[in-house]
């Protein structure tokens, strides 16, 4: 499968620790787009890279959260001091090229806050 | 800041006959409008693109319209089937980078 892939697929934590994802985009895509989603609603905007550098960030996201894609191919998403409102899908997505084109997503990360 | 408005209720439609979907814009007219599918547990799969100057796209048994004076895409499944039934997503262009998304209409279609 040459997809976007996701890990882990599940994750529980407690309250309090740190939590880091990864994501493996399509290989030939320069971009790779992190968003969270919660039930019933559409996903939610989180980070942006071209390549490996971070070219936008959501306003809405705490300094809790940090991603990174270095050598411009996977991505980590790490979330520290979780809180029990950081539950929710986590979405990574990759394209190719200029504006326009659609995105991939991966199976998602499905975080639990105990 | 802009704004998307997809019909929250769920959709019910016998098979055979056209779903048609709804999704409404508050602000500007972006530069081209996506629907996606989403079925429980999973990402969104792309579906269909359409950009600002184009009325109408179709592909197989999908069609899509975008109206800028109405600020409205309209998404038509013809000759729906079981299938079909999922989570129906419209995302919009927003900053250069950013897509912002609709929270999606539940589509039941029913033998």
């Amino acid at each position: 499968d040459t997809g976007v892939s996701q890990d882990p697929r599940h994750k529980i934590t407690k309250r309090g620790q740190n939590v880091t994802f990864r994501c493996d985009p399509i290989s030939e895509h320069n971009r790779l787009y992190w968003y969270r989603q919660t039930l019933g609603q559409g996903p939610e905007f989180l980070t942006y890279f071209q390549n490996e550098a971070q070219l936008e960030k959501s306003r809405l996201l705490s300094d809790r959260f940090s991603a990174e894609r270095p050598k411009g191919s996977f991505s980590t998403l790490e979330i520290q001091r979780t809180e029990q409102g950081d539950s929710a899908m986590y979405l990574c997505a990759s394209s190719l090229g200029v504006g326009g084109t659609e995105a991939f997503f991966g199976q998602g990360t499905r975080l639990t806050v105990v | 800041s802009q704004k998307i408005e997809q019909n929250s209720e769920a959709l019910n439609i016998q098979e055979g006959k056209t779903a048609t979907l709804t999704c409404n814009y508050t602000n500007y007219s972006p530069a081209y409008l996506q629907w996606y599918r989403q079925d429980p547990g999973r990402g969104p799969v792309f579906l269909l693109l359409i950009r600002e100057n184009e009325k109408e796209k179709r592909k197989e048994r999908l069609k899509v319209t975008f109206d800028t004076t109405l600020k409205q895409s309209l998404f038509h499944i013809t000759a729906s089937q079981p299938a079909d039934s999922a989570t129906y997503l419209c995302a919009l262009k927003d900053s250069n980078y950013q897509l912002i998304w609709g929270a999606g209409t539940k589509l039941i279609i029913k033998p």
